[in-house]
């Protein structure tokens, strides 16, 4: 079974600073999913990495991937307002028949102050 | 392109009852997929479909159902309502072959009386 473990849950930053959460996960996966929650809102797709050491950048934040670590990382540079939100990692799962199942972890809860 | 649509996107019920959602996917995008999400268990596989087929299904009871229609568009029901049932339901399309995402829905909210 795969178990994912996001770190941390909660996060208050300052605008300007930067952090990273992380991500593991416990067995193999075939690639690996971010995605962001808005309050009341759906999830809205940041990243989609692929393969061992796939990185991937959008305006203040940018997404890794190690595979053999079983490890993923979301990094803010200089977060800003609107960035507070919560991140969730997913790697999949996928079975013989071919079909995707995303498994999430709980989430970071991300809040940024001025 | 237009994204995933769901209906409704509220809904009050009471025990015992039953629900169906629908969605809508991605034009083109034949596998669809179902997640709850509740505070306490989080984002929760349910099931997905594609090509009609259910290929994948979650660890829920019998109560969660779904079908796929030949258009792609989904449908899931819940038979014999509980207080837990209560949720966000999400619904994902992709195609993922392509190497793209799983683009959600705007999800229904379903409270449970």
């Amino acid at each position: 079974e795969l178990k994912v473990e996001q770190n941390p849950l909660f996060l208050s930053m300052q605008e300007g600073k930067n952090y990273t959460i992380y991500c593991n996960y416990s067995t193999t996966s075939d690639r690996l999913y971010w995605y962001r929650q808005d309050p009341g809102k759906s999830l809205e797709s940041l990243f989609v990495l692929l393969s061992n050491g796939a990185v991937k950048q959008e305006g203040r934040l940018m997404a890794s991937l190690d595979t053999k670590a079983r490890l993923s990382t979301l990094h803010i540079t200089a977060a800003v307002h609107d960035l507070s939100a919560t991140y969730f990692c997913a790697p999949n799962l996928i079975t013989q028949g071919g079909s995707e199942k995303l498994v999430f972890g709980k989430g970071t809860k991300l809040t940024v102050n001025p | 392109k237009a994204g995933v649509t769901q209906t409704p996107r509220y809904l009050i019920k009471t025990r015992g009852q039953q629900v169906t959602l629908s969605c809508s996917p991605i034009s083109g995008h034949r596998s669809v997929s179902w997640y709850q999400q509740t505070p306490g268990q989080g984002l929760q596989f349910l099931f997905e479909y594609f090509s009609e087929t259910q290929r994948n299904k979650g660890n829920f009871p019998g109560r969660f159902s779904g079908r796929q229609f030949s258009n792609s568009r989904s449908e899931m029901n819940v038979s014999t309502l509980e207080l837990g049932d209560s949720a966000l339901y999400l619904c994902a399309s992709s195609h993922w072959t392509d190497q793209e995402t799983q683009y959600f829905g705007p999800g229904t909210r379903l409270l449970v009386l």
